[in-house]
């Protein structure tokens, strides 16, 4: 099955530095990624559309200059929190599918960020 | 726009049956997705409905109507493990093709003993 990785699992960083996460497609090609934030006991909320070779599409009310994403390959892209706050800190989840459109997301294991 | 409604939470018995209900409103109808999600843990895929009916798919089934913009999942023997949020989505048509998933609320399922 598709399988999606995300790195890292956890990470804790200090208020003003930069995050950087990946999401990679294991064993698919996936021209469309996207980000989700998870809040405590809420749901995920999409932040952005990631298409390799061209600019994410962002979710309405996502600062594009804070987070930003790169999808520089069929199987990588990366969302990097600048600047990073307090108010930051929640669940970032990626996820992918392949080229058939009505196929299922594939979820990576997501991203635990807790900004000091 | 979409607009996606589903319980906060329920409660059942276990080896019980229980039904999850959404509801939605979409734009344009692509299917609906539904997710089983753990707490601190990713989404993971539980059943996808595209044409009106039932899905059966071992103790989980789903269900369709498309005309009442409605669905619902259906738990059989539940056990304590499907303690669990449950997610459903709808995708809508992104502009360069593909689609991208808008989830509900989640209804968070508490199986009991």
């Amino acid at each position: 099955g598709a399988v999606v990785s995300q790195h890292p699992s956890r990470v804790i960083c200090k208020s003003g530095t930069s995050v950087k996460i990946e999401c990679r497609s294991l064993d698919f090609q996936a021209t469309t990624m996207f980000w989700y934030r998870q809040f405590p006991k809420q749901s995920l909320m999409l932040m952005a559309t990631s298409n390799e070779g061209s600019k994410a599409t962002y979710e309405q009310g996502v600062e594009k200059d804070k987070f930003l994403i790169n999808h520089a390959s069929l199987t990588l892209s990366t969302l990097t929190v600048t600047s990073a706050h307090p108010e930051d800190s929640s669940f970032y989840i990626c996820s992918a599918r392949d080229l058939d459109i009505n196929s299922p997301l594939h979820f990576g294991n997501g991203t635990r960020l807790t900004v000091t | 726009g979409q607009n996606i409604d589903q319980p906060t939470e329920m409660t059942a018995t276990e080896g019980a049956i229980v039904q999850i209900n959404c509801t939605y409103q979409t734009s344009g109808f692509n299917g609906l997705f539904w997710y089983q999600q753990h707490a601190g843990e990713a989404p993971t895929f539980l059943s996808y409905n595209v044409l009106d009916g039932l899905e059966e798919k071992g103790r989980f089934s789903s269900f369709l109507s498309r005309s009442k913009g409605y669905s619902y999942l259906l738990l059989k023997e539940l056990q304590m493990k499907d303690s669990a949020s449950y997610l459903c989505a709808v995708p809508s048509i992104l502009t360069g093709g593909g689609n991208k998933l808008t989830f509900g609320t989640g209804t968070q399922l508490k199986v009991e003993l």
